[in-house]
């Protein structure tokens, strides 16, 4: 079974600040995917960013970049430029096999407040 | 508006009623899925939907059920509500007919308490 480990339960940083959230996973498998999603306070869960094990460059979506190494199995969301809207709980996950579900397995989270 | 829409996003009952909270999507997916979210025990998977006639249990089904009404419909039911079932549940989505690892993309939520 995949396992995910966010290490940071919560983190604070100044506004415009770049901040990076950790994250190491465990697999046995060869192709696999990993996923950041992001849950304000509000309660939705929204997807940020995605990066497959076989991706030659690290993912980027605007200001969400993936600083992916595979060799330590560790998949770290980075944020540049942090804005006030920031301030949310951020989860990575990646898909297990679950009787053919593949659903989603996710870390325990880390919460990011962003600071003015 | 929102392609994964979850209704109602709150609700509050007593114990033994009868709830259903419904889904759904304009994303044209395949797959569905129901979760609930308790603090410190993440999301665990309550049912799944591969296609209409594809209904399938999650990890923690007991005391839920299902209907996919469509492919862009899909309902959780809760036949006779207890206190532990209070949760925030998600409904979710996923393409199918894409290679590779597909995203899952989640509604807004249902705050459920169970008084």
């Amino acid at each position: 079974a995949q396992k995910i480990t966010q290490t940071q339960p919560g983190m604070f940083v100044q506004e415009k600040e770049a901040v990076t959230l950790d994250c190491t996973y465990d697999t046995s498998d060869q192709s696999y995917g990993l996923f950041w999603y992001k849950q304000p306070s509000s309660g939705e869960m929204i997807f940020l960013i995605y990066q497959g094990s076989y991706d030659e460059q690290n993912a980027t979506e605007g200001r969400y970049s993936l600083n992916f190494q595979k060799a330590r199995k560790s998949a770290n969301l980075v944020i540049s430029a942090s804005q006030l809207g920031d301030s949310a709980m951020y989860f990575c996950a990646m898909r297990d096999n679950f009787q053919g579900a593949q659903k989603l397995v996710f870390g325990q989270g880390t919460r990011l407040t962003i600071n003015p | 508006d929102a392609d994964v829409t979850q209704t109602p996003r709150n609700r509050i009952t007593k114990t033994g009623k009868r709830i259903m909270l419904e889904c759904s999507q304009t994303k044209g997916h395949d797959r569905m899925y129901w979760y609930r979210q308790d603090p410190g025990l993440g999301l665990r998977l309550i049912y799944y939907s591969f296609d209409v006639k594809d209904i399938n249990k999650g990890e923690i089904s007991d005391g839920y059920s299902v209907s996919r009404q469509a492919q862009a419909k899909f309902s959780l039911s809760l036949e006779s509500a207890i206190p532990n079932q209070t949760a925030l549940y998600f409904c979710a989505t996923s393409d199918g007919s894409q290679r590779g690892n597909q995203p899952q993309h989640f509604g807004d939520g249902t705050r459920l308490s169970i008084l």
